[in-house]
């Protein structure tokens, strides 16, 4: 199973709006409507953010979003905020009862 | 307060084991199905192991089949990861993680993390 495939990077000054890309395949990401979003500050466990491609867990501001179209979810962080600094990563159930990770992305507030 | 300890992380030499464990509190353990993820030094997450509630339905990454085992008791509220012939790329911090019961896939819950390293 391969990852699934993120930018590296991205950036955006606070206020402005980041969209983070996750592209994988139809045995995926384009399969199936399961796609997570997770944030990770240095040295921490992930968070989770974003389940079935748009919709956020109790406490998670509305600044964060998300979408999917064919084979590519998405993920918008608006309003950027200093702390919304960190890698964010993609995942998606991919049949029996396995799951991907996307390969992450840093995002950076300028 | 939900949380999620792991432990049993530490140093291994190539072609050794270890046994991980992670010990939950807050919720109802057998409610949940869960996972183990790892995470390479300044790598991403990788998935490497699910087991379900009730221990009837397990899966790995091809990565790591037929080298780890996944289990868990429920009565003692814990889940085992049993890592054979271990490998220099197994080195990682290994996350215990909760699926939550409400959508086919998301982890809402992650323990800390322990750090295995494999080396000479």
């Amino acid at each position: 199973q391969s990852a699934l495939t993120q930018p590296p990077s991205a950036s955006g000054s606070p206020g402005q709006s980041v969209t983070i890309s996750c592209t994988g395949t139809s045995s995926d990401v384009g399969g199936y409507n399961s796609v997570s979003w997770y944030q990770q500050h240095p040295g921490k466990a992930p968070k989770f953010i974003i389940y079935e491609v748009n919709k956020r867990p109790s406490g998670v501001p509305d600044r964060f979003s998300g979408s999917k179209s064919g084979n590519t979810a998405s993920l918008t962080v608006s309003g950027l905020q200093a702390d919304d600094e960190a890698d964010y990563y993609c995942s998606s159930f991919a049949g029996g009862n396995k799951e991907v990770f996307g390969t992450g992305t840093k995002v950076t507030v300028l | 307060e939900v949380q999620l300890v792991e432990s049993g992380g530490g140093l291994a030499q190539p072609g050794g084991s270890l046994r991980l464990s992670c010990v939950v509190s807050g919720f109802t353990f057998n409610n949940h199905n869960m996972n183990w993820v790892r995470q390479a030094p300044g790598k991403g997450l990788e998935w490497i192991s699910y087991i379900s509630s009730g221990s009837r339905t397990i899966s790995y990454a091809d990565s790591v089949k037929g080298r780890f085992t996944v289990s868990r008791d429920n009565a003692k509220n814990s889940m085992y990861l049993q890592m054979n012939s271990l490998r220099a790329e197994d080195t990682a911090v290994y996350y215990c993680a909760r699926e939550v019961t409400f959508s086919l896939k998301g982890n809402d819950y992650w323990g800390q993390g322990t750090l295995v390293t494999v080396s000479a």
